[in-house]
């Protein structure tokens, strides 16, 4: 079985610019979680999906950030404009349930660095 | 204050040791609480996960919870050099929210 494919692996971005991030969860996972991971902190979650709705985007800098989840399969994480203190990994997970012990898998991450 | 607190270490030990890892809560509406393992340069992936106050074991890994201290810790046993990584604890609430600690760094020397 597949895990969860994020792409790119890593991004250098100059401040101002925007970037994007593509994630695919594990075939049959309804829930998806996109968190962010500072170095030496642990994930923050940025927004959470079941299926396309996002139930969960409270953390989410809507001001610069988006993210959408068409058709409830991949999803799209994208930053606009970039700024120097966005330099973080970006993981991506997924779930087959929640509200419950959810196991999530999560992606290798992709490593922005914002110059 | 933030809602989970992890020792922060850095951990060195020599092989074969026995390691406790620690995490401290406040949020009484954790309902599950897990231990994800993250090697450099990859995502966590899940160790253990326990529901209930009291100890589970698997293999050389224990975890132990007690939610009247909101205290949680992972025991390893006969620790290896392949152990060596961040372990991170996290705690979700019944609407299937996580929240992680920050993560100890693990080094076990051959």
């Amino acid at each position: 079985e597949a895990g969860v494919v994020q792409s790119p692996r890593y991004k250098i971005i100059e401040k101002k610019q925007p970037v994007a991030f593509w994630c695919n969860p594990i075939s049959g996972h309804n829930t998806l979680y996109w968190y962010l991971q500072n170095l030496g902190q642990g994930p923050e979650l940025l927004i959470r999906y079941e299926n396309e709705e996002a139930v969960d985007d409270s953390q989410l800098p809507k001001d610069r950030f988006s993210a959408e989840r068409l058709k409830g399969v991949d999803s799209t994480l994208k930053i606009q404009p970039a700024e120097l203190g966005d330099s973080a990994v970006y993981l991506c997970a997924s779930s087959s349930r929640t509200g419950e012990h959810n196991e999530q898998f999560f992606g290798p991450g992709t490593r922005l660095t914002v110059l | 204050q933030k809602e989970v607190e992890q020792d922060p270490g850095p951990l060195s030990v020599p092989e074969g040791a026995i390691v406790s890892l620690n995490c401290t809560y406040s949020n009484s509406a954790f309902q599950y609480f897990m231990w994800y393992r993250q090697y450099s340069r990859k995502g966590p992936e899940l160790l253990m996960y326990t529901y209930s106050s009291g100890n589970k074991e698997d293999g050389r890994f224990t975890a132990q919870v007690d939610k009247s201290s909101k205290y949680i810790s992972l025991f390893i046993r006969d620790s290896q050099p392949s152990d060596s990584a961040t372990y991170l604890c996290a705690m979700t609430n019944n609407a299937g929210k996580s929240t992680f600690g920050d993560g100890t760094t693990l080094t076990v020397k051959p």
